[in-house]
């Protein structure tokens, strides 16, 4: 079954503070994994995304990484702003479907601490 | 920001009454989805259009219909609301050649 696992569920930092998000999955077969923030009431804006061939990307403080062999993703944030608190959603697409399927994990809240 | 609207952001409706969601893009795009998503929960596909006159069901069953007259435009209908039907619903639309989804706002259903 295609899942996405997310860990931790919730998160609290300070401001200045970096921290790591993790994601699992078991989608396949795998066609890109993308990370997401959404703030409280908006729609999922996109931060990264990722083919099977890279490793790691980058959007200004935020940088993902992808280990394909053990099916594995981390959200890394440095020197986090109150305005990082959202909830920071995993996405994997396949490629078994013109549709571009997506499965979604449940999300890690991050609140961001003055 | 992707150019993806919704309709109303937030309606609160009694019982029985219909409604439409509105959602309409002004990128061109073929592919068109509506998510349901619960707080604290994921996103579960609840339609998806692959292009004008095409609608299908998604992974969750749901009592919506939707509908796709105009490339732009992918309204979402409740025929009977229900308190069941409290959730909030996302729209999303993507180009046939590229990979990105592009988000809408979200409506925040609530039925009392």
């Amino acid at each position: 079954k295609n899942q996405v696992e997310q860990s931790p569920q919730s998160l609290i930092i300070l401001e200045g503070k970096n921290c790591t998000l993790q994601c699992n999955y078991t989608v396949s077969p795998f066609s890109n994994l993308r990370w997401y923030k959404q703030d409280t009431g908006r729609g999922p804006v996109s931060l990264t995304i990722m083919t099977f061939s890279e490793n790691t990307k980058s959007n200004g403080r935020y940088t993902a990484t992808l280990d394909a062999d053990t099916k594995q993703s981390s959200l890394h944030i440095t020197a986090s702003q109150l305005s990082d608190s959202a909830s920071y959603i995993c996405v994997v697409s396949d490629r078994g479907s013109t549709l571009g399927r997506l499965y979604f994990g449940r999300g890690t809240q991050l609140t961001v601490w003055p | 920001e992707a150019d993806i609207y919704q309709t109303p952001r937030y309606l609160v409706i009694g019982t029985g009454k219909k409604i439409t969601l509105e959602c309409s893009q002004t990128m061109g795009h073929d592919k068109m989805y509506w998510y349901q998503q619960d707080p604290g929960m994921e996103l579960h596909l609840i339609h998806y259009s692959y292009g004008v006159n095409s609608t299908e069901k998604g992974d969750l069953s749901s009592e919506s219909t939707v509908s796709r007259i105009r490339t732009e435009h992918f309204p979402l209908t409740l025929e009977s609301a229900r308190p069941s039907h409290t959730s909030q619903y996302l729209c999303a639309s993507r180009a046939s050649s590229g990979t990105e989804q592009y988000f809408g706002p979200g409506t925040r259903l609530t039925v009392t």
